[in-house]
């Protein structure tokens, strides 16, 4: 799977948008971008994906850039519960490693009052 | 269940103890994945299955670590003769999906084994 690069960690005021960006400069073509969050304690919870057009759902939206070289998870109004590790992963399902989800280092999101 | 279920949540083992760790994923769900996750680190894969058949066991960090889905459904993972560097969080995660359309894992809870 393709290496992806976020940046350690960010801060964020409640009711604001957090903006998570993601590098993945070596991603292929048949790679989806996708977006976990790991809560303290908790195991990795799914938030979005895409492969190249924007995606909206409940949670976030995701934007990838036209080269596809990077993307950004939006968490429109965040809440102190948003406080979390954010995973940015780069997915061929149906490759020959479709069952390796490579996890980075993420993202520490930290949303305060 | 409506989630992926794992058992036991903690466990403490001596070193040179044998432990084997459960996991119910969702009903139907025909992929099957396991990660460890140390402190402070991202989850690493350890194994997948596809039904019963373990179609990559790359991760596995040694031969004291063993993983079976003998009836395509509850996976169990074993590790022999544990020793301190074992200890972490072991992930479960399972999927619809047999590999070929976009899709989405859906994780338990973890079991954090700690080896003393």
């Amino acid at each position: 799977d393709a290496k992806t690069t976020q940046p350690p960690s960010m801060d964020c005021a409640e009711g604001r948008a957090a903006n998570l960006p993601c590098n993945h400069s070596t991603i292929s073509g048949n790679e989806y971008v996708y977006w976990y969050r790991q809560i303290h304690s908790q195991g990795p919870q799914y938030i979005i994906h895409g492969l190249k057009n924007n995606e909206t759902n409940e949670m976030a939206s995701l934007i990838i850039t036209e080269d596809r070289k990077s993307s950004t998870l939006i968490l429109p109004h965040a809440t102190l519960r948003d406080t979390a590790v954010y995973y940015c992963i780069n997915w061929d399902a149906g490759g020959t490693s479709y069952g390796k989800l490579t996890f980075g280092q993420g993202t520490i999101l930290t949303v305060h009052p | 269940g409506a989630g992926v279920s794992q058992s036991p949540r903690y466990k403490v083992a001596k070193r040179g103890q044998d432990v084997a760790l459960r996991c119910d994923p969702i009903s139907g769900h025909v992929s099957l994945f396991w990660y460890q996750q140390a402190l402070g680190q991202g989850p690493e894969f350890l194994t997948y299955f596809q039904n019963e058949a373990q179609l990559d066991k790359s991760g596995l960090p040694s031969d004291r670590f063993f993983a079976e889905r003998p009836e395509g459904s509850v996976s169990t993972l074993k590790i022999q003769r544990t020793q301190q560097e074992d200890s972490a969080v072991y992930l479960c995660a399972s999927s619809s999906s047999r590999g070929r359309v976009n899709t989405e894992a859906f994780f338990g809870q973890g079991t954090r084994l700690t080896v003393v």
